[in-house]
């Protein structure tokens, strides 16, 4: 079975201060997607990003950046230099490559950026 | 990007009564769509996987009587609460494949978000 562990339940930070988000994941197939994804107030949900448990490359995207270690089978994501508009539900999630490809999610980190 | 939308994007009803909830692919054909709820503050959950021309997969603890989902064409899923409680007040929310793209990515839809009296 598949399981997403976000233990983070709430963070709160001022901003311009780094910040991250831990991931922890469960799976026995041997590739796999991992993903995070974004939810402002609206609902919506944003895509960050999406690896391939084939690469272990840590990624940066602006202020965004990931941490893909597959020994601890943990995916955690780092925002530098936080602002207000960060402010938002953030979700990690697994997915098999193979099949349906149903998403498996955390729990959620509810980040609150303070001026 | 591709972009998926869903209708209405809120809906108030009362106890008893049904809901259809439209989820469609706007600019690329989804062979497969799923359908998430999420209550407030919570996590979203899988409710079904559905795909073109066959019965949907209903998640366990799911009641496929209740949520009847209908993906009739490559472009539109409908999910539908039957005899809605209030219990059944949520955001649900869809999300198509594309099947055809590079990545064979999945697009989520904005949400719709059942409020029953």
């Amino acid at each position: 079975a598949q399981k997403v562990t976000q233990a983070q339940t709430e963070i709160s930070v001022v901003e311009k201060e780094d910040v991250t988000l831990d991931c922890v994941y469960e799976t026995r197939d041997t590739t796999y997607y991992l993903f995070w994804y974004k939810q402002p107030p609206s609902g919506e949900l944003v895509f960050l990003i999406r690896r391939n448990s084939f690469d272990e490359q840590n990624e940066i995207s602006g202020r965004y950046s990931w941490n893909f270690q597959k020994s601890t089978s943990s995916f955690n994501f780092t925002i530098t230099a936080s602002q207000v508009v960060d402010s938002a539900v953030y979700f990690c999630a697994l997915s098999a490559i193979q099949g349906a490809q149903k998403l498996v999610f955390g729990q959620g980190t509810r980040l609150t950026i303070n001026p | 990007g591709a972009v998926v939308s869903q209708h209405p994007s809120r809906v108030i009803c009362k106890s008893g009564t049904s809901v259809k909830i439209e989820c469609r692919s706007l600019d690329f054909q989804a062979t497969t769509m799923f359908w998430y709820r999420q209550f407030p503050k919570q996590s979203l959950m899988l409710m079904a996987t559905s795909n073109e021309g066959s019965k949907a997969t209903y998640e366990q603890g799911v009641e496929k009587d209740k949520f009847l989902i209908n993906h009739a064409s490559l472009t539109l899923s409908t999910l539908t609460v039957t005899s809605a409680h209030p219990e059944d007040s949520s955001f649900y929310i869809c999300s198509a494949r594309d099947g055809g793209g590079k990545y064979n990515e999945q697009f989520f839809g904005p949400g719709t978000r059942l409020t029953v009296l």
